[in-house]
């Protein structure tokens, strides 16, 4: 059964860049089986799609912050790796790294527990 | 971006009552919709996929229907695990998004 781990610092600057990685396990991401995403969730609030990564590193990102997001990913050490730049308050969230099937539609069907993230100085 | 507007924002219920929760998208999705279950601190947890399929595992009281624009989620006969909240989620064009969701909470 797959495994999704986020990492990375819970306090970030303002202006400052957010970096987060996921460790997967119990699945390969070299597989090609999946898609890698990124959702978050601002406290009390619902669910946005950050945006999505392959195998091969093609990406797919959510256009509200697109010019702010790189994507990466490692399949040595079968993580993947989101980094947002010049964060503001409204960047604070719990950030989920999640798996995306397309087999039939593309939903999330595996994710992480969740990394909260606040952006304060 | 295609917006999924979810009703009720809240519904109070009581162990084996029947709840319905709907999700209107602003422009007709086919059946490109998923719904998934979330309870407090823990990730979304996926229920159905394409509008009424099943996720493996989900106990057979959680169903799903609509194309178009209208959508819906029906639990039949709550059970006490049952309390959390709901959310859609649009796969027909990106970016993907979701509804605002609807807490289902005890009566």
């Amino acid at each position: 059964q797959v495994q999704l781990q986020e990492s990375g610092p819970g306090l970030v600057k303002p202006s400052q860049t957010l970096s987060l990685t996921c460790t997967v396990s119990g699945d390969s991401i070299r597989s090609g089986d999946y898609y890698w995403s990124w959702v978050r969730q601002h406290p009390g609030k619902g669910l946005e799609w950050i945006g999505y990564i392959y195998h091969s590193g093609s990406t797919n990102f959510n256009p509200s912050l697109k010019s702010r997001l790189t994507m990466s990913v490692d399949t040595s050490k079968n993580q993947f790796s989101l980094r947002l730049t010049s964060v503001t308050a409204a960047d604070t969230a719990v950030y989920y790294c999640a798996r995306e099937d397309h087999t039939v539609i593309s939903v999330f069907e595996s994710w992480g527990q969740g990394a909260l993230v606040t952006v304060s100085s | 971006d295609i917006q999924m507007a979810q009703s009720p924002s809240s519904v109070s219920a009581s162990v084996g009552d029947r709840v319905t929760i709907t999700c209107r998208a602003s422009q007709r999705i086919s059946s490109w919709v998923a719904w998934y279950q979330q309870k407090p601190g823990k990730a979304p947890k996926l229920l159905i996929y394409a509008a009424s399929t099943l996720q493996g595992g989900v106990p057979s009281r959680f169903s799903g229907s609509g194309s178009g624009t209208d959508f819906t989620l029906t639990i039949d006969s709550l059970q006490p695990e049952d309390f959390a909240t709901y959310y859609c989620q649009q796969a027909n064009s990106f970016p993907w998004t979701f509804g605002q969701g609807t807490n289902v909470e005890v009566k």
